[in-house]
């Protein structure tokens, strides 16, 4: 069975700390991926990554980066939390031969006080 | 742009009935896609993943087509539960993309 992970379930962090969460993955795919899922807007691409060090920006990178030093590990970064990134942080990883079906890991309730 | 859209946003039923769950895409150009389960406060499970060459999959009580000319998915359960209450959300590839579309997703109650 695939396997993602994340870092952490709850975290509750301060406005302006830098805030790390972590995804590891445990089939060797190459396509990783960070949402986040917000109350009415559904789930919103953050940053992928289709290789190690390769990235590319989804739909809202404002505020975020990214670091994949290697296959299995996808590290969303937030430089300085805001309360607008209170949020629903979820991974998922895919890949090729098994037809690009994503799947996901437990998700991180980020609140920024 | 691809748009994927699922209504109703919300649904109840008694236990026992069979339902349908829909899904719209704007554009057919897909690669595949794919059907998740998430339960309040989780991840995402996914269900089945349907290849734009097929027509339909299915997993025990679930059944689901895709119909690309007329940019339109259906899920079926079959003989509903009460451990069925979840949200369901379906998910297009592009061609050619590495990106995912989500639909907002429907709100299964089943009623014991």
């Amino acid at each position: 069975d695939v396997k993602v992970t994340q870092s952490s379930r709850y975290l509750v962090k301060r406005t302006g700390e830098k805030v790390f969460l972590e995804c590891v993955q445990d089939m060797d795919h190459e396509n990783m991926f960070w949402y986040r899922q917000d109350p009415g807007l559904g789930l919103r691409l953050i940053y992928f990554s289709y290789d190690v060090k390769m990235k590319e920006k989804g739909d809202i990178p404002e505020g975020y980066s990214v670091s994949r030093e290697k296959k299995e590990r996808f590290s969303l970064i937030l430089e300085s939390a805001s309360t607008n990134q209170t949020s629903m942080y979820l991974c998922a990883s895919s890949f090729p031969t098994g037809g690009y079906e994503q799947y996901f890991g437990p998700g991180t309730r980020l609140t920024v006080t | 742009k691809q748009e994927v859209t699922q209504i109703p946003a919300a649904l109840s039923v008694p236990e026992g009935e069979n339902l349908v769950l829909n899904c719209s895409f704007t554009d057919s150009a897909i690669y595949n896609l794919q059907w998740f389960r998430q339960d309040p406060g989780k991840g995402l499970t996914s269900l089945l993943l349907i290849q734009s060459s097929q027509r339909e999959q299915t997993s025990g009580r679930l059944n689901a087509s895709l119909d690309k000319s007329s940019g339109r998915s259906t899920l079926y359960i079959a003989a509903s539960q009460p451990g069925d209450s979840a949200t369901y959300l379906c998910a297009v590839k592009g061609s050619g993309t590495y990106k995912y579309i989500f639909g907002t997703g429907t709100r299964l109650k089943v009623l014991a």
